[in-house]
């Protein structure tokens, strides 16, 4: 059991770029969501989803596009990659209901130079 | 939204001596508070996790306590062991797992 897969590790993209970020999850959850870590900031929620076909806006999803075509995958995409999306990224699932515990990748690492 | 206050940002205990990290909430529907433990190089990995309808929780040297009135919630560590030295989070959502607001983290570090 893999739990929560993210890849890549570690990515340097440079202003302008574009990426997709891969995550994938083997507990069969239906949600699944997209968080950045930054210094002194805690993880803030970028998008998430409630199941395939079904996406909506975090707190911070200005220059982030997802999408679900299938309960295991939610990538992350950045259409024009900007220095201010330098951050690390982490994916997560749950059960729609969130009555189980959130589980996390462990990181994909963005430096937009 | 919610907006979630933790203090303090860097906490140094002696190995076998107690650590506590506070944390406080704005949104009174909230209901679920998890605490994640954030190794380097890690994602988060939940802890211990409390919801709305009970006050305190206990899992062997790790407690967490709430207080609905007051919007604020605490983790507790006994015994603290150098392997307990990690960066820890607090969080809390309205309906679960999902959707969570994160605290700013507290950097932990016990010496040996």
């Amino acid at each position: 059991n893999a739990g929560v897969t993210q890849t890549p590790k570690f990515q340097v993209l440079k202003t302008g770029q574009s990426m997709t970020l891969q995550c994938a999850q083997d507990m069969n959850h239906e949600y699944m969501s997209w968080y950045r870590q930054d210094p002194g900031m805690g993880l803030r929620l970028i998008h998430y989803s409630v199941g395939a076909g079904i996406t909506d806006q975090g707190e911070v999803p200005n220059g982030y596009n997802v999408s679900r075509s299938t309960t295991e995958d939610f990538p992350l995409r950045l259409l024009s990659a900007a220095p201010s999306q330098t951050s690390v990224y982490f994916c997560a699932s749950t059960d729609r209901a969130g009555n189980t515990e959130a589980f996390f990748g462990q990181g994909t690492r963005l430096t937009v130079v | 939204g919610e907006n979630v206050e933790q203090h303090p940002s860097t906490l140094s205990v002696q190995e076998g001596d107690s650590a506590v990290i506070k944390c406080t909430y704005s949104d009174s529907a909230s209901n679920y508070f998890p605490w994640y433990k954030q190794e380097l190089g890690k994602g988060p990995q939940l802890i211990i996790d409390i919801r709305s309808n009970v006050g305190e929780k206990k899992d062997q040297r790790i407690a967490v306590t709430l207080n609905k009135t007051a919007k604020h919630f605490s983790l507790h560590i006994t015994e603290t062991q150098p392997e307990d030295s990690a960066v820890y989070f607090c969080a809390a959502s309205f309906g679960g797992a999902n959707n969570l607001f994160f605290g700013t983290g507290t950097r932990l570090t016990v010496i040996p």
